[in-house]
């Protein structure tokens, strides 16, 4: 049973299409994130949600938009496409009531914009 | 603002050597914890450790060892007898007080090669 599941893992799409990726964790927990690693591996966070509640925005393109339909669900949804947007992107989730709680990640999606 | 530097961007050592791995943060909040986490070459991201900032305990898992220190701003990862399979990207990461923006930020990570 996968905790953090992401779906699809591979992306492969043309500039200016509009894509989305699918998150779902089964762990009980309240924050769900999604993190962008660029190609040097930096691994930086976009969004954050905790019960459904947006928390964090990290002065992400509005081209982005996350959307948690409930607690266990978090997707990423991308209009128009750039060239800029190729990168794996990692959905993860925490405890928020655990002080300090550890993210549990998904396996990444990896999108490629051509 | 909270942040974390790993100042060795790759590092190579022959199997069955010791490797430290090196890791700062800046923080203005007195709780905060910090983690590390490893990344193979399968990408998938792998917890290691969480450490509280009042716990300056030095912690040994194995082959692995972290040693704390708020002196100096460090948490520094050690692996004794390295082996290949211990190839991977490591990070360290930083999260300040449980808040509900709470947020985990993650240094630019080291690449670690274990050649045999």
């Amino acid at each position: 049973d996968t905790a953090v599941s992401q779906t699809p893992k591979y992306l492969v799409t043309q500039m200016g299409n509009d894509k989305s990726i699918k998150c779902e964790q089964n762990l009980g927990h309240d924050t769900m994130y999604w993190y962008k690693q660029d190609s040097k591996k930096f691994l930086k966070i976009m969004f954050s949600y905790n019960n459904k509640e947006l928390i964090i925005n990290e002065t992400v393109p509005n081209r982005f938009s996350p959307k948690s339909p409930d607690k266990a669900h978090l997707n990423l949804h991308i209009n128009s496409l750039e060239l800029g947007d190729s990168a794996v992107y990692f959905c993860a989730s925490s405890h928020l009531d655990r002080a300090g709680g550890e993210l549990f990640f998904g396996e990444g999606s990896r999108l490629t914009v051509l | 603002a909270q942040k974390v530097t790993q100042a060795q961007t790759e590092i190579s050592v022959v199997e069955k050597e010791d490797v430290t791995l090196d890791c700062v943060y800046e923080t203005r909040d007195t709780t905060y914890y910090l983690f590390w986490y490893k990344q193979p070459p399968s990408g998938e991201l792998v917890f290691l450790i969480r450490r509280n900032s009042f716990d300056e305990q030095n912690e040994i898992s194995g082959r692995y060892s972290w040693n704390f220190q708020k002196s100096t701003s460090s948490f520094n990862f050690t692996i004794t007898a390295s082996q290949v399979v211990d190839s991977a990207v490591y990070f360290c990461a930083l999260s300040e007080a449980p808040h509900s923006d709470d947020k985990i930020i993650f240094g630019k990570g080291t690449r670690l090669h274990i050649l045999p």
